[in-house]
């Protein structure tokens, strides 16, 4: 199956820093990725999506200057966050499409964010 | 009320036995839809899609969607201790970008 990566795995932070999230798909080529944050318990929540190339769609209520989305090749989106706060503090992960006929995500291992 | 409800859980059962989630939703534009399991502090893992009303199976997994009801669900036969993880349902609408979650069920499998 295909495979995405996510770095870091884990990230602690101070309050006030950015902090820059990678993901990369390693055996295809994604024409679209997803970046979700998912709190203790709770399920996934769709933040943004990219598309290569182009600027990223950001959900209602995220705020697209705090979480900056580059897409800049077909294997490799990085999610941003500026300026990190305590409430911040969550798990992403991302998930990548490949190709435009296919419904199937496949989903990163995550990042743990703490910020101190 | 949210597009796709999922009972939380936790849903416990003793190793061996047939573990049944499920999960309904309320837009008929949902088409596909997907089964995911994850483990705590990992990202989620596809396990079962499909995009017809019936079964579809693999392995151990049966996948049933009813889009008369607006029903899906998920039967783990002969489970085991390391099928303990959340499972998620997930659906999509034609030609449609992003997933819906439902909420997630806990599942824990005793030895």
């Amino acid at each position: 199956g295909a495979v995405v990566s996510q770095h870091p795995s884990w990230v602690i932070c101070k309050s006030g820093t950015s902090v820059k999230i990678e993901c990369r798909s390693l055996d295809f080529q994604a024409t679209t990725m997803f970046w979700y944050r998912q709190f203790p318990k709770q399920s996934l929540m769709l933040m943004a999506t990219s598309n290569e190339g182009s600027k990223a769609t950001y959900e209602q209520g995220v705020e697209k200057d705090k979480f900056l989305i580059n897409h800049a090749s077909l294997t490799l989106s990085t999610l941003t966050v500026t300026s990190a706060h305590p409430e911040d503090s969550s798990f992403y992960i991302c998930s990548a499409r490949e190709g435009l006929n296919t419904d199937t995500q496949y989903f990163g291992p995550g990042t743990r964010l703490t910020v101190l | 009320q949210k597009e796709v409800e999922q009972d939380p859980g936790p849903l416990s059962v003793p190793e061996g036995a047939i573990v049944s989630l499920n999960c309904t939703y309320s837009n008929s534009a949902f088409q596909y839809f997907m089964w995911y399991r994850q483990y705590s502090r990992k990202g989620p893992e596809l396990l079962m899609y499909t995009y017809s009303s019936g079964n579809k199976e693999d392995g151990r997994f049966t996948a049933q969607v009813d889009k008369s009801s607006k029903y899906i669900s998920l039967f783990i036969r002969d489970s085991q201790p390391s099928d303990s993880a959340t499972y998620l349902c997930a659906t999509i609408k034609a030609a449609g970008n992003k997933l819906t979650f439902g909420g997630g069920t806990r599942v824990l499998v005793k030895p």
